[in-house]
């Protein structure tokens, strides 16, 4: 099956600074990627989509200054938390979407668990 | 904007007992996937339904779209413990993008 990975897998940062996480789909190349962020016990919540070659679309209510996506190529797409806060923690998940007729699954990554302090 | 509610929040069943949660959307939907997460991992995806009253099959899994295309159902016949996990709805809309449900979190005691 597609696989597709995440990198860092867990980052712990300061107030302030900013942290690149990279999504990249291994094995297809992925049209569309999605951003999302996961607390505790809860949902899946999309921040945004990024598609290769274009600017990303925000979900209502995502800063997109603060969450600076990059889908530079069919493999691979980046989200930046700038000046990143302790409200920032969370788990960001991303997921590829392989465009092909007919199929809409996502794969998903396995995850960035991103600690501010 | 569009919303999709999953019930029940929370599940606790013995094992070899039955599990269905739930799924609605406010929306019509063009299709549903479900996905499952186990504790600590990332969602795994299970299936997509497109049709209108489709019904389909994995082992005791068994999945349903409604006629009207607004709800599904995932049952388990004969819960295991490597059931547990948090069963996730996703409706779509538009081409590739999903909406998910809050997600049944599902405990199997042996």
């Amino acid at each position: 099956g597609a696989v597709v990975s995440q990198h860092p897998s867990r980052v712990i940062c300061k107030s302030g600074t900013s942290v690149k996480i990279e999504c990249r789909s291994l094995d297809f190349q992925a049209t569309t990627m999605f951003w999302y962020r996961q607390f505790p016990k809860q949902s899946l919540m999309l921040m945004a989509t990024s598609n290769e070659g274009s600017k990303a679309t925000y979900e209502q209510g995502v800063e997109k200054d603060k969450f600076l996506i990059n889908h530079a190529s069919l493999t691979l797409s980046t989200l930046t938390v700038t000046s990143a806060h302790p409200e920032d923690s969370s788990f960001y998940i991303c997921s590829a979407h392989a465009g092909t007729s007919g199929s809409n699954e996502q794969y998903f990554g396995p995850g960035t668990r991103l600690t501010v302090t | 904007g569009q919303q999709v509610m999953q019930i029940p929040q929370y599940q606790h069943v013995q094992e070899g007992e039955d599990f269905t949660t739930y799924c609605n959307s406010s929306t019509t939907l063009s299709n549903i996937q479900w996905y499952k997460q186990r504790p600590g991992g990332h969602p795994v995806f299970l299936i997509q339904l497109v049709k209108s009253g489709e019904v389909k099959k994995q082992k005791r899994l068994t999945f349903q779209f409604g006629e009207a295309k607004k709800n599904s159902s995932l049952h388990i016949t004969a819960t295991q413990t490597t059931d547990v996990g948090t069963y996730f709805c996703g409706g779509g809309t538009s081409y590739g993008k999903l909406t998910f449900g809050q997600g049944t979190i599902l405990t199997v005691h042996p």
